[in-house]
Order: C-alpha cells, then structure tokens, then sequence
C-alpha cells in the first residue's frame, strides 16, 4: 500500500534559524512528491512538488526540498525561519502510471512553530 | 488565494440527514477532486471528477457521491450522515491536459461540517 509518513508531530525552531521538515515514502514505482501548508481554518496552499530532474525542487516563499530516492525522503527545508511560517504542513505523494488519477496521498501533518 | 471557491463554510447537520458541498474550480480547470480532513488528520481522497465523470474513488461508501457540471463546477453529496463524517471538506481542482500527470491541485478553503 502506498503511505507517507512524517515522523515528527511538532517541529520548533528559532527565528532566523534553518528548518527541516521531514517526510518520508512507501510507493511500489516513481512517484511524485508535493509539500502543502495549512493555516488555521484555511485549505491547503501549494509549496513546490517534485516530477523529475533536479533533486533539490525550489518552491513558495523561500522553502526547498530535497528528493532522495535511496532514502525515499522528501524533505522541506528552508534556510531561515520566520515566524509566519508556524503552520501544519503536509508531504503528500501521487503516482504515474496510466490508470493513475492524480490523487494525492497525504502524511498526518507536521505543526511547525517558530519563536521569536 | 488559490480562485477555488466553496460553500457553505460551515454546515451543522443532525444524524441521518442529506448534504450538498459546492464548489468552483479554479478557471482554466478542467478536474475536481474532493478530500475529507478529519480533526488531527491528513486530507484522504474521496473522489476525482474529470469532463463530468467519476475518475478514480477512495474508500468511501456510495452513500458519498459527486457530480461535475459542464463549468466543472462540483457538488459532493453525503447521504445518511453518520457522526464520523464531521470534518473539513476540501475541494482541489487542477488542470489534465493530456493523461494523468502531476497535475498541482489548487484546495479551496474548505466546508466544515458537524454531525450532531
């Protein structure tokens, strides 16, 4: 069965520092790998995704992930934090393949908090 | 803010009871999918709508069913409510423009619903 997992709840960082996310995946083929961010009573907003090619993916506001086949992570990362990035963010992975819709399969949400 | 609209925002249905969600594809979209977000949960896929048909369906019972009009607009119908499906109804639309591919889905802001 295909699953993400994020294996962190909560994620506190310091302004200013760097971030990490982490989001690792089971998928049988090559999948594609989306970040989303969720604000309080908000639908979830696009980051970046990963298709093919380069393996560092440059996305929204300053965030970056890292594609590691080997590993199968995709973790979000971002030089500096700021204290409007505290959110829950989601990893989510859809597959290729012909019968394939797109559908996106969600990990359970990482909270990130960024004190000043 | 992503042009994917729904309504209503909130819905408080009793036990047993019908429910209609709306909404607004992004322009330019031409594929709708709904995911269901239960409290302290990542979005799980419900269903995908593409040129007006069913394209793909989660595990949900058909008592969950969908429709997609001719402006790609969509409605999610739940018949028979039950207390689990209280939760945030997110609608995504995106653009497929030749086969299943990483199509980015665009979320709306969600309708919560509360089964009493």
């Amino acid at each position: 069965a295909q699953s993400v997992a994020q294996p962190e709840d909560q994620v506190n960082v310091a302004e200013g520092n760097p971030l990490t996310v982490k989001c690792t995946y089971s998928v049988s083929g090559n999948p594609y790998l989306f970040w989303y961010v969720q604000y309080p009573n908000r639908g979830l907003q696009f980051l970046l995704k990963y298709i093919t090619g380069d393996n560092l993916v440059k996305g929204s506001y300053g965030f970056e992930a890292e594609f590691n086949k080997s590993q199968t992570s995709f973790h979000l990362k971002k030089p500096s934090a700021l204290v409007s990035d505290s959110a829950l963010y989601f990893c989510a992975v859809s597959l290729h393949g012909s019968s394939n819709t797109g559908k996106l399969i969600f990990g359970q949400g990482t909270t990130l908090q960024v004190k000043p | 803010e992503t042009g994917v609209t729904q309504s209503p925002t909130h819905l408080i249905k009793t036990r047993g009871q019908q429910v209609t969600l709306r909404c607004s594809s992004q322009s330019g979209h031409n594929t709708v999918s709904w995911y269901q977000q239960a409290l302290g949960q990542g979005p799980q896929f419900i269903f995908q709508y593409y040129r007006e048909e069913e394209n793909g369906r989660g595990n949900f019972p058909p008592r969950f069913s969908g429709l997609q009009f001719p402006n790609y607009s969509s409605e999610l119908n739940v018949n028979a409510l039950e207390l689990d499906d209280s939760a945030l109804y997110l609608c995504a639309s995106s653009l497929r423009v030749a086969g299943p591919v990483a199509d980015t889905q665009y979320f709306g802001p969600g309708t919560r619903l509360t089964v009493l």
